[in-house]
């Protein structure tokens, strides 16, 4: 069965608002998840790496202004995709780690913004 | 950065054909995993391999890991329309607990 959860599946905004997105680990206390976006036909690139209890860590590029990540639990992490504009619009994916630096990935959350 | 190069970039055949994806780079990896994408799903683990020229079975899938933990391949035998895919090797180095994904090879196995 799974072992990380995310929602929404989807969702469709408008230009200007904000939208959040939940990821929960399922089976595992998890003290470091992970957020990726996807374009299509295009492989995972890693947004940033969500800390419990402290600040995440954001790859070269990604403004962590725009994207929000919460980490206050050991089973939820949450983005939150600031002022979402059309070029926002894309496949977000969150994952926890395994025992092997494997990850178990969610569902995904596909947006799109108007 | 460290990269790590897929090829075939597409591949699209008929069932019951073989087929090999590589997975190279000039970084070494103390870890390499492959997964499995289907459209509008997330990525889902495969295999993770570790000692460099380990080879792996699953079912019709074989996994392979350079003896210099630089590159991987995966072969699937007699491939299968369920077989239909994103594949994509990641590659975990040290201690971190990030990883490094593919350029991913998108295959079509149809009938």
């Amino acid at each position: 069965g799974a072992v990380v959860s995310q929602h929404p599946s989807w969702v469709i905004c408008k230009s200007g608002t904000s939208v959040k997105i939940e990821c929960r680990s399922l089976d595992f206390q998890a003290t470091t998840m992970f957020w990726y976006r996807q374009f299509p036909k295009q492989s995972l690139m890693l947004m940033a790496t969500s800390n419990e209890g402290s600040k995440a860590t954001y790859e070269q590029g990604v403004e962590k202004d725009k994207f929000l990540i919460n980490h206050a639990s050991l089973t939820l992490s949450t983005l939150t995709v600031t002022s979402a504009h059309p070029e926002d619009s894309s496949f977000y994916i969150c994952s926890r780690q395994g025992v092997r630096n494997e990850q178990f990935f969610g569902p995904g959350t596909r947006l799109t913004v108007l | 950065t460290q990269l790590l190069e897929q090829s075939p970039q597409f591949l699209s055949i008929q069932e019951g054909e073989n087929l090999t994806v590589y997975c190279n780079s000039s970084s070494v990896f103390s870890s390499l995993q492959w997964y499995r994408q289907e459209p509008g799903e997330g990525p889902v683990l495969l295999v993770t391999v570790v000692t460099g020229g380990e080879v792996k079975k699953l079912k019709r899938l074989t996994f392979q890991f350079g003896d210099a933990r630089k590159d991987s391949s995966l072969h699937i035998t007699a491939a299968q329309p369920g077989d239909t895919g994103l594949y994509l090797c990641a590659g975990a180095t040290g201690g971190g607990n990030k990883l490094t994904f593919g350029t991913g090879t998108q295959l079509k196995v149809e009938l």
